[in-house]
């Protein structure tokens, strides 16, 4: 069966300080990835998604970034997090062979405060 | 931009059945709607999807009008455990365009 993970469940960051999110899919190969962030009392807002090994698409032009290195690792960054970038955010993936019903399955979450 | 409305938040009596509805009066003829709902602190979670007929599984009912304008999410016997913002979403499946969510619908289930 498949399974997501994403790490950390929780950090704390001081502002201007880098970030990385590790998101690993297992079970499946060729998935679509993507991160969602949903900052406090929000919806979910989508951030990237990839297709593919070195595809990425970026939804809301911000100081993050992401990078697919492996068919099943999804990273997001920053260089410099700003208060802004607190919220929960998390990694999803989909099928992405044709035939497929769509279906999006969810991480944990990961939950940044940028203090 | 989401291309659903939904209401804000309902509320549902513990045991009854909660209908949740959803408009998508722009929907194309490819699109499918589906719906995820999160509890909170979670992350959302599949709960059904259609094109055209009726569907149903373990969890709900999905009902959609002949013109595909707009559905309804039934939840037969709502449970405590069912309290959460409720996504409905429209998108062309299978493919590569990623889910869009909107604000959805706060179910709150009361005892």
């Amino acid at each position: 069966s498949q399974t997501i993970h994403q790490w950390p469940a929780t950090l704390v960051q001081p502002v201007g300080s880098p970030l990385s999110l590790e998101c690993t899919v297992e079970g499946t190969s060729n998935p679509n990835l993507y991160w969602y962030r949903q900052a406090a009392g929000r919806g979910l807002q989508l951030l990237f998604y990839s297709v593919g090994i070195g595809q990425i698409s970026s939804e809301v032009p911000q100081n993050l970034s992401a990078s697919r290195p492996q068919d099943r690792q999804f990273i997001l960054s920053s260089k410099k997090l700003l208060l802004s970038d607190s919220g929960f955010y998390l990694c999803a993936w989909s099928a992405g062979t044709s035939g497929s019903p769509g279906e999006l399955f969810f991480g944990e979450g990961s939950r940044l405060t940028v203090l | 931009d989401a291309k659903t409305t939904q209401p804000p938040s309902m509320d549902c009596a513990e045991g009854r059945a909660a209908n949740l509805p959803c408009n998508h009066s722009t929907i194309s003829g490819n699109e499918y709607v589906y719906w995820y709902r999160q509890i909170h602190s979670q992350g959302p979670q599949y709960i059904i999807h259609g094109l055209k007929n009726n569907e149903t599984n373990e969890m709900a009912s999905l009902i959609i009008t002949e013109d595909r304008k707009s559905s309804t999410l039934i939840l037969p016997h709502a449970t405590l455990r069912d309290t959460a913002v409720y996504y409905c979403i429209v998108r062309v499946a299978p493919g590569n365009t990623p889910l869009v969510f909107g604000k959805g619908t706060r179910l709150s289930v009361i005892a």
